[in-house]
């Protein structure tokens, strides 16, 4: 079973940042926070991934609560193509076995004009 | 980065026959995933594929109906053998490949409609 939890959906207006939240109370030490989007008809795609640090790249940026129970993805300035499925994932990274990814049921973010 | 193709991108079948899907990866990967998408639904893990092993399946999912092949480390298989129109889904052939970079990687899917 997935080890996050997402709101369904959510709405914002072109050229806004994005909040996407994600709640996962029970990861573990070795677990990293990873986000991918899934837009319309097409795979999976990878977006960011974090530790305990905040986290920031081309696409996007990652805050993670101190605790590490909950984390927020942000999209500075959505346009409409980033209306998407937006996964929020825990991961393994020990290498010792195979990591699976394991989806949950994702925020569905609409960009309104 | 990995790129993955996926042969084919969609197909529509008569129920009661067996599609074969092929993943192609652009170096050698370790480990190969298969999930399934059913309509409007999020992204469920079949199996697991390495090659030299036989794959292993999450439950509710058995070798007889997904068989999956993995006979070296840029390519495999996944047969939806005998069909119905449940079967009917994105199947999506995933990479990961450990050690070299944190993320996993996705194909573009095959859109499969069992009639």
């Amino acid at each position: 079973d997935a080890k996050t939890t997402q709101p369904p959906s959510m709405d914002c207006a072109e050229g806004r940042a994005a909040n996407l939240p994600c709640n996962h109370s029970t990861i573990s030490g070795n677990e990293y926070v990873y986000w991918y989007r899934q837009i319309h008809s097409q795979g999976p795609q990878y977006i960011i991934h974090g530790l305990k640090n905040n986290e920031t790249n081309e696409m996007a940026s990652l805050i993670i609560t101190e605790d590490r129970k909950s984390s927020t993805l942000i999209l500075p300035h959505a346009t409409l193509r980033d209306t998407a499925v937006y996964y929020c994932i825990v991961r393994s990274t020990l290498k010792t076995s195979y990591d699976k990814v394991i989806f949950g049921p994702g925020t569905s973010l609409s960009v309104i004009p | 980065s990995a790129v993955i193709s996926q042969k084919p991108s969609r197909d529509i079948c008569q129920r009661g026959t067996s599609l074969t899907i092929q993943c192609q990866v652009d170096s050698q990967v370790t480990m190969m995933f298969w999930y399934r998408q059913q309509p409007g639904q999020s992204l469920t893990l079949i199996a697991t594929a390495n090659q030299g092993s036989e794959a292993t399946y999450e439950s509710g999912f058995v070798i007889d109906k997904f068989p999956i092949s993995r006979p070296n480390l840029t390519f495999s298989t996944l047969t939806v053998s005998n069909m119905s129109p449940e079967d009917s889904s994105i199947y999506l052939c995933s990479v990961d490949p450990t050690g070299v970079t944190p993320e996993a990687f996705f194909g573009q899917g095959t859109r499969l409609t069992v009639v």
